[in-house]
C-alpha cells in the first residue's frame, strides 16, 4: 500500500472553500487515476493520465479540476463543491492506460467531508 | 457496457469454515477480472486476477477465486476464514477487447463478517 500515497487521508470543508487532494505513487507507473467512492455505489472513475495527459474524463463537473506535472504526481484541486460530494476519493496507478493484464494500485484515500 | 454484479450485500461466516463471495459479469468480449479487498480506513488492495488459462487463481492470503465462462461468474473463496478477513471485497471486470473497453469497472462490494 506504500506504493501509492495520498493526502491528507482526511478532509473537511465548507461549500466555498479551494482545497487540493494530492496523490504521489513510486511504482514507476506511467497512467494514474482519480476515483470516488460512496457507499453501496461501485467506484466511479473520473480521471485518467497517461504521463501526464489526461485521456479520460467521465463528465466530471468543473468543480474538480485534476492537475498531473509528472507521472508520479496527481492533484484534485477542489472549489465550491456540494454536500453530495462527500466520499472517499481514492487514487490510484498502472503501468499503462491500454488495460489488458495491467492491475491497477490503490492509495489509501481521502475522506472528504463538504459542510 | 460491462458490469459486475456482486449479489450479497453482507457474507457472515464463522471463523474456520469456508467463504465464498460471489460475483458475475457481463462483457461484450472476454474478461480480464479482478478482486480487491479494502479494510477500514484503507484503499483497495489487489488479491488476484484472472488473465487466461487455469480457472482457477490463487492470490493473496489464501484466497482464490474460480472463473466459469458459462455462468460467467469469478467468485472469491478461501477455505478457512479468518477474524481477520473481515472487509469489504470488490470484484472487477476489462473486458480484453482494450480501446474504451479497457476501463476498469467495479462492483459494488461485499461485507465479509468472520466471527469467532
Amino acid at each position: 500500500e506504500t506504493g501509492v500515497t495520498q493526502t491528507p487521508r482526511h478532509l473537511v470543508m465548507g461549500m466555498t472553500n479551494k482545497k487540493s487532494l494530492k496523490c504521489e505513487q513510486h511504482l514507476g507507473h506511467n497512467a494514474m487515476y482519480w476515483y470516488k467512492q460512496s457507499a453501496k455505489k461501485p467506484l466511479e472513475l473520473m480521471f485518467v493520465y497517461s504521463l501526464e495527459e489526461r485521456v479520460e474524463n467521465n463528465s466530471v463537473p468543473s468543480r474538480f479540476s485534476p492537475e498531473c506535472p509528472n507521472s508520479s504526481h496527481l492533484f484534485l484541486h477542489l472549489h465550491t463543491l456540494q454536500p453530495e460530494d462527500s466520499a472517499l476519493y481514492l487514487c490510484a496507478s498502472s503501468l499503462t492506460t491500454s488495460g489488458g493484464t495491467d492491475t491497477q494500485y490503490f492509495g489509501p484515500g481521502t475522506r472528504l467531508t463538504v459542510l | 457496457a460491462q458490469s459486475v454484479a456482486q449479489p450479497e450485500d453482507q457474507v457472515n461466516v464463522a471463523e474456520g469454515n469456508p467463504l465464498t463471495v460471489k460475483c458475475t459479469y457481463s462483457v461484450s468480449g472476454n474478461p480480464y477480472l479482478f478482486w480487491y479487498v479494502q479494510y477500514p480506513n484503507r484503499g483497495l488492495q489487489f488479491l488476484l486476477k484472472y488473465i487466461t488459462g487455469d480457472n482457477l487463481v490463487k492470490g493473496s492470503y489464501g484466497f482464490e477465486a474460480e472463473f466459469n465462462k458459462s455462468q460467467t461468474s469469478f467468485h472469491l473463496k478461501k477455505p478457512s476464514a479468518l477474524v481477520s478477513d473481515s472487509a469489504l471485497y470488490f470484484c472487477a471486470v476489462r473486458d480484453r477487447r482494450g480501446g474504451t473497453a479497457s476501463k476498469l469497472t467495479f462492483g459494488t462490494g461485499t461485507r465479509l463478517q468472520v466471527t469467532l
